[in-house]
Order: structure tokens, then C-alpha cells, then sequence
């Protein structure tokens, strides 16, 4: 079961920020919030991870407020490209071989 | 970083024949690969855990006698789905976890839409 709840569809102006929210109430303090995105007929791909800390990259930011019970994830400048289904998922440090679970994600409409 | 590839990219086949998908990893080696399904407008649904030299672990509901799964090296995994039909029609997606990294990153295939005439 996907732990994570997010809203279906979301959409964002070229050019300026996006920011996906997720709300993960139940996370545990071992687990770790990732976060994938699939492009439409494309395996999904990674786009970062965070633990407590506020986390950036060269794709996005991820911000885990400090109860770490929700997160957001920033595409700072957004582009037509970066349209797609964002996918937040928990999972634990120690995960081992344990294959992500994937829920229903954000699906992200870039409009020019 | 990591890349895992996947052939064919798309594959239409008749009913009642079986269909072999690939799954590499191509810069790194893979214990484990996982098998995912999915349909239109719907999210990713795991099917099964392929683990190099031992049978796979397949999810509940999901037949192991028609999806043949196979891990004979730690670069490569293949999905046999067998007498295909067309509710077998669906977008199939790798996906790999390099056995070197202590962070058990998981690493995608491009995917293979499958379609059963």
C-alpha cells in the first residue's frame, strides 16, 4: 500500500515554480521520502530523496517540513518537458530488496 | 548514472504466442530486478521480484506459469509472458538495484509496450 497521498493533477506556467505537494502522516523515522516522475511512455525516473533535511539537486528542491509528516517537491523553473506523473514514495533506509510501491501520483501539466 | 535498458521497446504479437522482454543492466550488476506492469492511466503495479540464480517471487494475482521470469546472470532478467492475449496488453517495466551501492537505489527500464492482437 502506498503511504503517501497527493493531489491527481496539478498544473503549472512554463517558467515559473512548481510545487507538488505530499502529505505522508504516517512516515516512520527510519523511511525515507523519494520522489520519481514518469513522462508518458517512459520508465519512471529518479528525481531525489530526502530524509529530514531540506534537499536539493540539479532537477528539483525537496522541502520536509519539520514534523517530516508531509513534503514538497520544487521544480524551480518549470519547463514544457517537465510534464508528467510525479510519484512520492516512503520507504525504509534499511529497504534491502524491497521494490518501491508505487501510488497514484501528481500528474504535472506544464502549459505554455 | 546507473542505466538499465529493456528490449523490445514495443512488441504486437498474435494471441496464444508467447513474447520474450529483456532487461539489462548495463553498468552496473543486479541481484535483484523487479518486474512491473501497467495499464492505461493507471499506476505502476509490481509483479514480480527477480533474483539472480533463484526463482522469482511473484505478487498475488499474478500467474507464474504465464509470466516466465528468468535472472540467469547479474546483468540480465527476461519476462516470457506465454500465450499472450490481448488482456496481457500493457506497458511492462524493468527495473534493476545495483548489489554495489549500500543506498539500494533503484534504477528503471525504458519500458516495452506489448500489444496482443
Amino acid at each position: 500500500d502506498a503511504k503517501t497521498t497527493q493531489p491527481t493533477s496539478m498544473d503549472c506556467a512554463e517558467g515559473r515554480a512548481a510545487n507538488l505537494p505530499c502529505n505522508h502522516s504516517t512516515i516512520s523515522g527510519n523511511e525515507y521520502v523519494y520522489w520519481y516522475r514518469q513522462i508518458h511512455s517512459q520508465g519512471p525516473q529518479y528525481i531525489i530523496h530526502g530524509l529530514k533535511n531540506n534537499e536539493t539537486n540539479e532537477m528539483a528542491s525537496l522541502i520536509i517540513t519539520e514534523d517530516r509528516k508531509s513534503s514538497t517537491l520544487i521544480l524551480p523553473h518549470a519547463t514544457l518537458r517537465d510534464t508528467a506523473v510525479y510519484y512520492c514514495i516512503v520507504r525504509p533506509t534499511n529497504s534491502g530488496n524491497t521494490p518501491l510501491v508505487f501510488g497514484k501520483g501528481t500528474r504535472l501539466s506544464v502549459i505554455a | 548514472g546507473a542505466v538499465v535498458s529493456q528490449h523490445p521497446s514495443w512488441v504486437i504479437c498474435k494471441s496464444g504466442t508467447s513474447v520474450k522482454i529483456e532487461c539489462r543492466s548495463l553498468d552496473f550488476q543486479a541481484t535483484t530486478m523487479f518486474w512491473y506492469r501497467q495499464f492505461p492511466k493507471q499506476s505502476l503495479m509490481l509483479m514480480a521480484t527477480s533474483n539472480e540464480g533463484s526463482k522469482a517471487t511473484y505478487e498475488q494475482g499474478v500467474e507464474k506459469d504465464k509470466f516466465l521470469i528468468n535472472h540467469a546472470s547479474l546483468t540480465l532478467s527476461t519476462l516470457t509472458v506465454t500465450s499472450a492475449h490481448p488482456e496481457d496488453s500493457s506497458f511492462y517495466i524493468c527495473s534493476a538495484r545495483d548489489s554495489g551501492e549500500s543506498y539500494n537505489e533503484q534504477f528503471f527500464g525504458p519500458g516495452t509496450r506489448l500489444t496482443v492482437l
